[in-house]
């Protein structure tokens, strides 16, 4: 097990909620990348987070937000909920962060919006 | 731009046979990283390996086994003697140094029967 927490496990929502996802990180990692796994694809970056700061994000738009917490611990946010964004969401930590840490990931969150 | 390419989409093998999973990547970057998830199921991305540009030595572990070619630019994985714990989605990923992350393959899904 990576250490790496996350919640809820799964959940469902209907077209235009909001919804917020949890990530505790692995103790020692100070960065938090999220990602999206749709159906039969590979995880699609979203965004991380380097000691509360964003450090880079991915092609989605700003309805997707996260918080990083002096803890580490992290949470995405995702509003005005649309039906492709059913998913699983997967958070990984890393040491400061990038390809040159390997990220290991959580158990995922898969989120079905109706 | 980088670009990981997992032209297996499913490989179903029995029990005992040896299986290689390929990977092919872009990059323009001489400095980048390469890995290999394990999704079992449940969801949750395990960490197999990480390979840096500059080490083109191959490697084994138990029964796994990662030929790094940048000629080809390839990083292929072997399974010798597959067991029916190995069934899964396999996921080659590539970093390029620098703030970029983990850009992955579409997987491939490895069926092994009893």
């Amino acid at each position: 097990e990576t250490g790496v927490t996350q919640s809820p496990t799964h959940l469902i929502k209907t077209r235009g909620q909001q919804v917020t996802l949890r990530c505790s990180s692995q103790s020692g990692h100070n960065t938090v990348s999220w990602y999206q796994q749709a159906l039969g694809q590979g995880p699609q970056f979203i965004f991380q987070y380097y000691r509360e700061e964003e450090n880079g994000r991915g092609n989605f738009p700003p309805r997707f937000s996260g918080l990083q917490f002096p803890n580490y611990s992290s949470e995405l946010n995702v509003n005005a909920l649309e039906l492709d964004d059913s998913a699983l969401y997967l958070c990984a930590s890393s040491l400061v962060g990038w390809g040159r840490e390997t990220q290991y990931f959580g158990p995922g969150t898969r989120l079905l919006v109706l | 731009a980088q670009k990981v390419t997992q032209a297996q989409t499913e490989i179903s093998v029995v029990e005992k046979e040896d299986v290689t999973l390929d990977c092919v990547y872009e990059t323009r970057d001489t400095t980048y990283y390469l890995f290999w998830y394990k999704q079992p199921p449940s969801g949750e991305l395990v960490f197999l390996i990480r390979r840096n540009s500059f080490d083109e030595q191959n490697e084994i572990s138990g029964r796994y086994s990662w030929n790094f070619q940048k000629s080809t630019s390839s990083f292929n994985f072997t399974i010798t003697a597959s067991q029916v714990v190995d069934s899964a989605v396999y996921f080659c990923a590539l970093s390029e140094e620098g703030n970029t992350p983990l850009v992955f393959g579409k997987g491939t899904r490895l069926s092994v029967i009893a």
